[in-house]
């Protein structure tokens, strides 16, 4: 039992390239979020998904795309990367919404150059 | 404003000290409250869950919500090095999908 997953751990980018994060969890959860965390801001949701087939904006969603695969996966995308996207990237699913228990992934350390 | 405020510290105390976290907020519409522990280059854990006002103790961690002041606090006793971390203090609705996070303060336990 893994928990969550994320993929890669660590990349580095040059501005306007574009990249793909990964995550899974095998929970058997409904609903999955994508958080970025930065010094002195906490995390900050960038989009989730409430059930497979649904996904909703968060509080910091421009420049970022996401894509629920199916009940285990969870996608963000990074279409044009920009310097102010350096960040670390955590997802997280939970059983259900409305603020039961989230379960986090280990995160992914992003550079934009 | 913030809607939830959390003060980033650095926090040092030395080993066995009683240690107080503490988080307010804006938004009265709040229901749970939640205290999540973060090691470095970690994700979040949870680690004390309440909902509405009141304590919830669970060994050496008490978490304390008081409503009426907008205010919540974690509070560790006999603070050992391994509770080193950073504490996220987090809220949420009872019927929305998000919960809204703290910015987090780091603690350190001096051995």
């Amino acid at each position: 039992n893994a928990g969550v997953t994320q993929t890669p751990k660590f990349q580095v980018l040059k501005t306007g390239q574009s990249m793909t994060l990964q995550c899974a969890q095998d929970m058997n959860h409904n609903s999955m979020y994508w958080y970025r965390q930065d010094p002195g801001m906490g995390l900050r949701l960038i989009y989730y998904s409430a059930s497979e087939g649904t996904t909703d904006k968060g509080e910091v969603p421009n420049g970022y795309n996401v894509s629920r695969l199916n009940k285990r996966e969870f996608s963000l995308r990074l279409e044009s990367a920009a310097p102010s996207q350096t960040s670390v990237y955590f997802c997280a699913s939970s059983e259900v919404v409305s603020g039961n228990e989230q379960f986090f992934g280990p995160g992914t350390r992003l550079t934009v150059l | 404003q913030k809607e939830v405020e959390q003060d980033p510290g650095p926090l040092s105390v030395p080993e066995g000290a009683i240690v107080s976290l503490n988080c307010t907020y804006s938004n009265s519409a709040f229901q749970y409250f939640m205290w999540y522990r973060q090691y470095s280059r970690k994700g979040p854990e949870l680690l004390m869950y309440t909902y509405s006002s009141g304590n919830k103790e669970d060994g050496r961690f008490t978490a304390q919500v008081d409503k009426s002041s907008k205010y919540i606090s974690l509070f560790i006793r006999d603070s050992q090095p391994s509770d080193s971390a950073t504490y996220l203090c987090a809220m949420g609705y009872s019927s929305a999908s998000k919960i809204i996070f703290g910015s987090g303060t780091r603690l350190s336990i001096r051995p």
